[in-house]
């Protein structure tokens, strides 16, 4: 079974700073996918960012960017010229290529991160 | 193009009761999830639907249950229950079963059993 772990339970960063959230897992497969939500108090979760593991490019989304390391099944999140409005929980996540029945999201327990202005 | 949309936001039940919630997922999609998030617990896989069927389940008691409509809408059945069935429910739906598609969420619905 596929596991992701957060380690980090809060981080706080300046504003207009750059931040980066820790995340591990540990899989025996080659082709997967990665995510980052975030979770807002308003509690829905929100695509981040999202990782094909065939890639071996990191994504970037805006001031979001990822640092995916494969070998040591590492993936974390980078966010550039924080603001006020990324403070919000955020959840690594997995998710097997094998389309069956085991392809659902497996979730970390989220990290915590607050914005000082 | 609405999203995911779940009702009600907010429930309150008794213990021993039964609960029902509903989801819609994105036009177009079939694929369903359900998750807990209890506090401290993270999120928790519950159910998933594609096309009607049940594709996979979390390991949670059999008095969870769902299921998926014609219209791809689903509901979670959650019966007798018990306290520590308080949480924040969430729906998600996908374009269809094949994995490399994006999972998009609803915004919950709060289950408090007192």
């Amino acid at each position: 079974a596929q596991t992701v772990t957060q380690s980090q339970p809060e981080m706080s960063v300046q504003e207009a700073e750059t931040v980066t959230l820790s995340c591990t897992y540990d899989t025996s497969e080659s082709d997967y996918y990665l995510f980052w939500y975030k979770q807002p108090p308003s509690r829905q979760m929100i695509l981040v960012i999202r990782q094909e593991a065939y890639k071996q490019q990191n994504a970037t989304e805006n001031r979001f960017s990822v640092n995916f390391q494969k070998a040591a099944k590492s993936f974390s999140l980078k966010i550039s010229d924080s603001q006020l409005g990324d403070a919000a929980m955020y959840f690594c996540a997995y998710r097997s290529a094998h389309t069956g029945a085991n392809s659902k999201l497996t979730f970390g327990k989220g990290i915590t991160l607050s914005v000082r202005p | 193009e609405a999203g995911v949309t779940q009702s009600p936001t907010h429930l309150i039940k008794t213990r021993g009761q039964q609960a029902t919630l509903r989801c819609s997922p994105i036009s177009g999609h079939t694929s369903v999830y359900w998750y807990q998030q209890a506090l401290g617990l993270g999120l928790q896989f519950l159910l998933w639907y594609d096309e009607g069927e049940e594709r996979n389940r979390g390991n949670f008691p059999p008095r969870f249950s769902g299921r998926q409509f014609p219209n791809y809408s689903s509901e979670l059945n959650v019966n007798a229950l018990e306290l520590e069935d308080s949480a924040l429910y969430l729906c998600a739906s996908s374009l269809n079963r094949e994995s490399g598609n994006t999972i998009y969420f609803g915004e919950g619905s709060w289950l408090t059993v007192v």
